[in-house]
């Protein structure tokens, strides 16, 4: 049974930081990652896919690695801002599974 | 551009009073499915749809109905609504395997 794990659950951090979110899978056979930003109440934002074949994407201030084979993958957020502050979801896309399946999410504080 | 389409964003229902919301995409998607976010529970997938008149349940499918009569449209029907049906529902397309989920911007529902 596929299973997604974020850590942390919450961050709280100044403005201007690096970061790096955490998220990991159970089951290795994924087709693709994706990674939302979710704001209080509203709908998800896709920020990155990355398919299974590739190591990492790229937009903007945001970095996200996948390795398959240990099943994890990260999200790095450069020079945090206070727009920043979110939910992050990570979800994986199983072909056995025919859904995306999300982890928790982590919810981000940014303060000036 | 690109985006999926759901109505309305927020209702508010007696139990038992039938009620539909619709969701629409415009980007040819062949994938459809519906999810529903509780607090402490995550995203939860109730049903989806790998093409026209073609629907399967996924993991909370009690109490909810779908069709899939047109490629761009899948309607969430609540015959008979309960409080327990209290939460944000999303909808989301993407198409063949291994690509981007675009979500829609999520209805809140209230059962009283």
């Amino acid at each position: 049974k596929q299973e997604v794990t974020q850590i942390p659950a919450a961050l709280s951090v100044p403005e201007g930081e690096n970061l790096v979110l955490n998220c990991s899978f159970t089951d290795s056979a994924i087709y693709n990652l994706q990674w939302f930003r979710q704001d209080p109440g509203k709908g998800l934002t896709s920020l990155l896919l990355i398919q299974s074949s590739q190591r990492e994407q790229t937009s903007g201030r945001l970095n996200a690695s996948l390795d398959k084979s240990s099943g994890r993958s990260t999200l790095y957020i450069a020079a945090s801002q206070p727009g920043d502050s979110a939910t992050y979801l990570c979800a994986v896309f199983s072909g056995g599974y025919n859904k995306l399946i999300f982890g928790a999410g982590t919810r981000l504080a940014v303060h000036p | 551009e690109a985006q999926v389409t759901q109505n309305p964003r927020y209702l508010i229902t007696v139990t038992g009073k039938k009620l539909t919301v619709t969701c629409s995409q415009n980007m040819n998607h062949e994938y459809m499915s519906w999810y529903r976010q509780d607090p402490g529970l995550g995203l939860r997938q109730i049903y989806y749809s790998m093409n026209v008149e073609v629907t399967d349940k996924g993991d909370v499918p009690e109490g909810y109905k779908v069709s899939r009569k047109e490629k761009r449209n899948f309607p969430l029907i609540l015959e008979s609504p309960s409080p327990n049906q209290t939460s944000l529902y999303f909808c989301a397309s993407r198409t063949v395997l291994g690509t981007e989920a675009f979500f829609g911007q999520g209805t809140r529902l209230t059962v009283v």
